[in-house]
């Protein structure tokens, strides 16, 4: 079936890395991505990798790819107050006649100051 | 550059009415999808379309009807709104299928 799980909770102190993972169970994934929500305000893609690759960088953002473990995580380099948000992951698998995204329920960074 | 705009932001309705959400891109995407937003259950998808003039159901299609006569608007009609569908809606467009879809900044819907 098509599952995707996340933490629902994540605390860091400003300054240091986050780590944010979630795991698949569709196989058949093409793309995987990284979705950032505000309170009060829609998702915002903030990455996404291709299931071929094992790590994209993007400045502050590393996303680390693990296939076989169907595990995927998102590292946020020197946490800012501003990063506090909802992180979702969704992978990306084809339906008929379009791929369509599963989300999961998301993770609630919350940066300390 | 307005990227993905729904309309309204907020509204309040009573069960048994309708309404109309409307969403439009200027991105020139084929691709345009409804979905809702419900605590602890991550977004499913309602209905989609993969270009003008076309629809499909998703995972919740149940109480909703879409339409989807010009490739820039998609729209989200609720005929007979029930409290169930109490949630956050948001519309997403891609270029095509499998591209990453961009969001608008949704819109809340209560039904008393």
């Amino acid at each position: 079936g098509e599952d995707v799980e996340q933490s629902l909770f994540l605390s860091v102190r400003e300054g240091d890395s986050s780590v944010i993972n979630c795991t698949y169970t569709d196989s058949s994934s093409t793309y995987l991505y990284w979705y950032k929500q505000e309170p009060g305000a829609g998702l915002q893609l903030l990455t996404y990798i291709f299931s071929n690759m094992d790590m994209k960088q993007d400045q502050r953002l590393t996303v680390l790819l693990n296939k076989k473990d169907k595990h995927l995580s998102l590292r946020i380099a020197d946490t800012q107050t501003g990063d506090s948000a909802i992180y979702f992951c969704a992978e990306s698998i084809y339906g008929g006649a379009t791929n369509k995204l599963i989300f999961g329920t998301g993770t609630l960074l919350a940066v300390q100051p | 550059n307005a990227g993905v705009t729904q309309t309204p932001k907020f509204r309040v309705l009573k069960t048994g009415q309708s309404m109309t959400l409307l969403c439009a891109q200027d991105m020139n995407h084929e691709y345009m999808y409804w979905y809702r937003q419900d605590p602890g259950m991550g977004l499913r998808l309602i209905h989609y379309s993969v270009g003008e003039g076309t629809t499909a159901k998703g995972e919740v299609p149940d109480g909703y009807n879409v339409s989807r006569l010009k490739k820039q608007n998609f729209l989200l009609g609720l005929e007979s709104a029930a409290p169930s569908q109490t949630s956050v809606y948001f519309c997403a467009s891609s270029y095509s299928t499998g591209q990453p879809q961009h969001f608008g900044d949704g819109t809340r819907l209560s039904i008393l």
